[in-house]
């Protein structure tokens, strides 16, 4: 079956410190990747994909994220949290080719962030 | 504008009425989907749409129908409200392969 799985569902860093949310996904095919975020109250938004290439992607606000095949996990990354970085993280799985583009999405990891 | 618009932001409404989220989207993109989300359990697929006349069930979708009245519009209805129904709910567009979604910024609803 298909799924995603956000191992953390809560994680606190401090201000400055470095940051990693862990993803894995259960897939036929190497599929597409991407996280998104959501800040209280808002929908959410894109912070980066992977669907071919260069494993280690780039996104916006800072973030990066790195595709392990072998693992089959593609883990967001910060070097140094901000403040305004506390929100929920979500990593979604998708097709690799056409169709209707349904994304899968996993629970979720909120992320604290102390001054 | 707002590329996805939901309307309303927050309802609450009783057990057993009648309800409808409404989506609508400037993006231009023949694809569209409802997610409910729910702490601790992410998004789940409600309904989704390729064009006008496909109309697609998701993982969740009893107690759900759904409407594509246009390329641009796809409302979700609750027949029958059940405090259960009491979520987040998120339309989002998509023009497919590897470009993932737009997200309106969701509907919260409570059913009393």
């Amino acid at each position: 079956a298909q799924s995603v799985t956000q191992p953390d569902i809560h994680i606190t860093v401090s201000e400055g410190a470095s940051l990693e949310l862990r993803c894995n996904y259960s897939y036929g095919a190497t599929p597409y990747l991407f996280w998104y975020v959501q800040s209280p109250g808002q929908g959410l938004q894109l912070l980066l994909k992977y669907f071919s290439g260069d494993t280690l992607v780039q996104g916006i606000k800072g973030f990066e994220a790195e595709f392990k095949r072998s693992q089959s996990s593609f883990n967001l990354r910060k070097p140094s949290v901000h403040w305004s970085d506390a929100a929920e993280y979500f990593c979604a799985v998708g097709p690799p080719r056409g169709g209707y583009n349904k994304l899968i999405f996993g629970a979720g990891t909120r992320l604290a962030v102390h001054p | 504008d707002a590329d996805v618009t939901q309307t309303p932001r927050n309802r609450i409404t009783k057990t057993g009425k009648r309800i409808m989220l409404e989506c609508s989207q400037t993006k231009g993109h023949d694809r569209m989907y409802w997610y409910r989300q729910d702490p601790g359990l992410g998004l789940r697929l409600i309904y989704y749409s390729f064009d006008v006349k496909d109309i697609n069930k998701g993982e969740i979708s009893d107690g759900y129908s759904v409407s594509r009245q246009a390329q641009a519009k796809f409302s979700l209805s609750l027949e029958s409200a059940i405090p259960n129904q009491t979520a987040l709910y998120f339309c989002a567009t998509s023009e497919g392969g590897p470009y993932g979604y737009t997200f309106g910024s969701g509907t919260r609803l409570t059913v009393v």
